[in-house]
């Protein structure tokens, strides 16, 4: 069957160090990943797109890779502030791109 | 700024009464949209796709009648829930992609939460 899979734990990290988020997924063939935020009783907020002929890609703090060997992407925040304490949820397209599949995302809390 | 607009963002009301929820694209035209619907510590689940100026395409188990959705406009999309019961209570969600593909980069609306007593 087909599955999106986000570690359901909350992570909890501190400030300054580096959050890593994963993304597995399972009998999907994306051709782009897309990960975003989620706040309590908000809608979700776009972050970054990577296309399958893409390794990595970075914005500002964030850096997400894309490994279409492993059915993975990792989810990088660096430097990270209370701030970004929220859930980050990974979506892939499906059925030729007319559908947008998401996780159930991961809670991060970074600790002051 | 927001460039999809949702509303209501609450609301709550007896068994039987059917609500209905705007999406409005902001600045740009929508030709496709997309409700989902989201409990608690779970995935947005897709209900269906809303397409301007023709029916919408719901996915599998969603009731059709129940969850009517119009696309009359360029900007705007409506789901109402028809004669809603306690079952529906959720968060319902719209999200409108640029570029009208899904697999681009889709902006969201900030969601309605239904409470039906």
């Amino acid at each position: 069957s087909q599955k999106i899979e986000q570690n359901s734990e909350a992570l909890n990290i501190q400030e300054g160090k580096t959050a890593t988020l994963t993304c597995n997924y399972t009998n999907y063939s994306p051709a782009y990943l897309q990960w975003y935020r989620q706040d309590p009783g908000r809608g979700p907020v776009f972050l970054l797109l990577i296309r399958e002929n893409e390794k990595e890609k970075r914005k500002e703090r964030l850096k997400v890779t894309f490994d279409t060997t492993l059915k993975q992407s990792l989810f990088h925040i660096t430097a990270s502030q209370p701030a970004d304490s929220a859930t980050y949820l990974c979506a892939l397209d499906d059925t030729g791109g007319f559908k947008t599949i998401f996780g159930a995302g991961t809670r991060l809390f970074v600790k002051a | 700024g927001a460039v999809v607009s949702q509303h209501p963002s609450r609301v709550i009301c007896k068994s039987g009464t059917s609500v209905k929820i705007e999406c409005r694209s902001l600045d740009f035209q929508a030709t496709t949209m997309f409700w989902y619907r989201q409990f608690p510590k779970q995935s947005l689940m897709l209900m269906a796709t809303s397409n301007e100026g023709s029916k919408a395409t719901y996915e599998q188990g969603v009731e059709k009648d129940k969850f009517l959705i119009n696309h009359a406009s360029l900007t705007l999309s409506t789901l109402t829930v028809t004669s809603a019961h306690p079952e529906d209570s959720s968060f319902y969600i719209c999200s409108a992609p640029i570029g009208g593909r899904s697999n681009q980069p889709q902006h969201f609306g900030d969601g309605t939460r239904l409470s039906i007593l």
